[in-house]
């Protein structure tokens, strides 16, 4: 059964800095891989997703994730953190519904706090 | 374009009273919909979805329950609310397809069971 685990609830870097959220999946299939983020009170947003081909991901917001299979990770970046970056961010393996597409689970969420 | 609606944005109930939460689509046409709720400190998880009109299938042994009576509607019921109903209620949608695809989140609605 495929599952997604998220290394560390809460996160908080400076403003400019690094940030690196922690995901790692476990599946007996091919993933598919997805990071959505949550602003407070909202729904979620997809920020980029990995099916197939290069395993380095770009998404909105200069967010970027890189698919390892050797190390069943897909871990989320960002170069240089900025304050509109707080917010809860989730990662996300898809589960095959009869072939008529995918429900998606997610982990247990990373806050991402930002200090100027 | 496709939108999805989900009301109320906020709900507070006693226990022990119903409930019903609806989510519709507009833009498309026999979506995948889905419910997740997320309690504090625990993350998304999944409760139904559903691919198709009466068709629903159910993640998790609960207090609630859920119903697709119309292609792009689908709503989240309970018959007695608990404690532990309470969360934040997120209603989604997909494009049937090959799995790849991403969920189109509603706006959530904040349940508090008193």
């Amino acid at each position: 059964a495929q599952s997604v685990t998220q290394l560390g609830s809460h996160v908080s870097v400076s403003e400019g800095a690094l940030v690196l959220l922690r995901c790692n999946y476990s599946s007996s299939v091919p993933p598919y891989l997805f990071w959505y983020v949550q602003y407070p009170n909202q729904g979620l947003q997809l920020l980029l997703k990995y099916t197939t081909g290069a395993t380095l991901v770009k998404g909105i917001n200069g967010f970027e994730a890189e698919f390892k299979k050797s190390e069943t990770s897909f871990h989320l970046t960002k170069p240089s953190a900025h304050m509109s970056d707080a917010a809860e961010y989730f990662c996300a393996v898809s589960v095959m519904i009869y072939n008529q597409g995918g429900k998606l689970i997610f982990g247990q969420g990373t806050e991402l706090s930002v200090k100027p | 374009s496709q939108t999805i609606h989900q009301w109320p944005a906020t709900l507070v109930q006693p226990v022990g009273s119903p409930l019903s939460l609806e989510c519709t689509v507009e833009g498309t046409s026999n979506p995948n919909l889905y419910w997740y709720r997320q309690a504090a400190g625990r993350g998304l998880q999944l409760l139904f979805y559903s691919i198709g009109i009466g068709q629903i299938s159910s993640e998790v042994p609960q207090n609630l329950s859920a119903s697709r009576p119309q292609d792009r509607q689908f709503i989240l019921s309970s018959k007695k609310l608990l404690l532990s109903d309470s969360g934040f209620y997120l209603c989604a949608w997909s494009v049937q397809g090959t799995g790849a695809e991403k969920l189109f989140f509603g706006s959530g609605t904040q349940l508090s069971v008193l």
